[in-house]
């Protein structure tokens, strides 16, 4: 079974530039999430998806940040315009639905690890 | 809200001595809570989990966590340690009334001498 895919692995930007990062999950998996993690610390919810609705964006900076996920299937994290501090890996997950049997064993892919300049 | 709190941000073992990493959680709900490994520039990987049922779940590599409520705690142990143990290890809670979003501690770097 393949696992998650996320890409590019590796980004360098300056700041106020943009930058996109994509992911893949398992297949049949409903649920979707891109956690922020900054080097040192746990990873940190940025947003879910259930199917092509959000669930939870609370922790998005919506000024900068955006995500979609079209078709339910594949999503897409946006950075624009990026800040130093934006500087850190952005890990994908992917999970069975709650209602499909889902304990909240999330599935992660490998990370892209983001340096802003 | 739920959170969780993981004591020691670095521990440091020898070889072959026994492993334990703590964490201790807070829930208004009962929870269900995982232990993840994080390899250098890898993502995370599922060590165990506690679904409520039994209280003692065992894992991948020999690791082991006891879910004990009157302490809300969820340690992590495995008996002798080796070299390739070494990572960052991280405890997580579960929102089973938000679509079982993940709670992450701060993680605990586990460092194995020869």
């Amino acid at each position: 079974e393949a696992g998650v895919a996320q890409s590019p692995r590796y980004k360098i930007i300056e700041k106020r530039q943009s930058v996109a990062f994509w992911c893949n999950p398992i297949s049949g998996h409903a649920t979707l999430y891109w956690y922020q993690q900054i080097l040192g610390q746990g990873p940190k919810l940025l947003i879910q998806f259930q199917n092509n609705g959000v669930v939870d964006d609370s922790q998005l900076p919506k000024d900068r940040f955006s995500a979609e996920r079209l078709k339910g299937v594949d999503s897409t994290l946006k950075i624009q315009p990026a800040k130093l501090e934006d500087s850190a890996v952005y890990l994908c997950a992917s999970s069975l639905a709650a209602d499909r049997g889902g304990t909240g064993e999330l599935f992660f892919g490998e990370g892209s690890r983001l340096t802003v300049l | 809200a739920q959170s969780v709190t993981q004591l020691g941000s670095h521990v440091s073992v020898s070889e072959g001595a026994l492993v334990l990493l703590r964490c201790n959680y807070s829930s208004s709900v009962p929870p269900y809570l995982f232990w993840y490994v994080q390899y250098p520039n890898q993502g995370l990987q599922l060590l165990l989990k506690y679904t409520s049922a039994a209280t003692l779940v065992k894992g991948i590599n020999g690791f082991e966590a006891e879910f004990k409520k009157s302490e809300t705690s969820f340690h992590l142990t495995k008996p002798s340690a080796h070299m390739s143990d070494a990572a960052e290890y991280f405890c997580a809670v579960s929102d089973r009334r938000a679509g079982n979003m993940l709670t992450f501690g701060g993680g605990t770097r586990l460092m194995v001498k020869p």
